[in-house]
């Protein structure tokens, strides 16, 4: 258990439909990273917050938006969704980066929510 | 752009040989490199990771080597066993805002 929760762990949806996926970083960690990983396919990096604002974006398509509440949960809205959606949703929590310290940016993985659009 | 590249996306190795995934990257800012392994249907986890300022490093059957002027880094694994079958990504970060890039991943099978 890496600490990282996510909820829900199963979506099932319809096509044009809106959904939002939740996630708990651990405790003390300020960063959340949102990744999809389709069938076969590789983490594809969506979106990065640091302490409640936006901090690196990826390929994350325009009907995809996220947010950084000030618990600093995060949620992933993903909107007009088509069938190509459907994949694996993971967030991800790590510590904030201090080079100078030594301190380097571990991700921890939540179990991930998995989209399915019929 | 920032990019991540990774090979081979497939690798079938006997059991008790040892197993080498290379990857490449663009941007030479980047200074730490994770490398994370997903077991199917499960979250990737860390299992080792590097730092610029270092060429080598290891743990038990796990080594990755960083060789920066080429921009490339290698993980390896020795003396490989079934649970050592998964998918192994590599990623690159840059330290000036966090991003991190992954590579599209490796499958590795260990053959009985």
């Amino acid at each position: 258990d890496s600490g990282v929760t996510q909820t829900p762990k199963h979506l099932i949806t319809a096509t044009g439909q809106r959904v939002t996926l939740r996630c708990s970083p651990r405790s003390g960690d300020l960063s959340v990273y949102w990744y999809q990983q389709s069938l076969d396919q590789g983490l594809q990096f969506l979106i990065q917050y640091y302490n409640g604002e936006e901090r690196a974006k990826g390929n994350i398509l325009e009907r995809f938006s996220a947010q950084q509440f000030p618990d600093l949960h995060s949620e992933l809205n993903l909107s007009s969704l088509e069938l190509g959606d459907s994949a694996l949703y993971f967030c991800a929590s790590s510590v904030v980066p201090d080079s100078k310290r030594g301190f380097y940016n571990e991700q921890f993985f939540g179990p991930g929510t998995r989209l399915t659009v019929l | 752009g920032e990019n991540v590249e990774q090979h081979p996306s497939t690798l079938s190795v006997q059991e008790g040989d040892s197993a080498v995934i290379k990857c490449t990257y663009s941007d030479s800012a980047s200074n730490y490199f994770p490398w994370y392994k997903q077991e199917l249907g499960k979250r990737p986890q860390l299992i080792i990771d590097i730092r610029s300022n270092v060429g080598e490093k290891k743990d038990q059957r796990i080594a990755v080597t960083l060789n920066k002027t080429a921009k490339h880094f290698s993980l390896h694994i020795t003396e490989t066993q079934p649970e050592d079958s998964a998918v192994y990504f590599c990623a690159a970060e840059l330290n000036r805002d966090d991003k991190i890039i992954f590579g599209k991943g490796t499958r590795l099978h260990i053959l009985p």
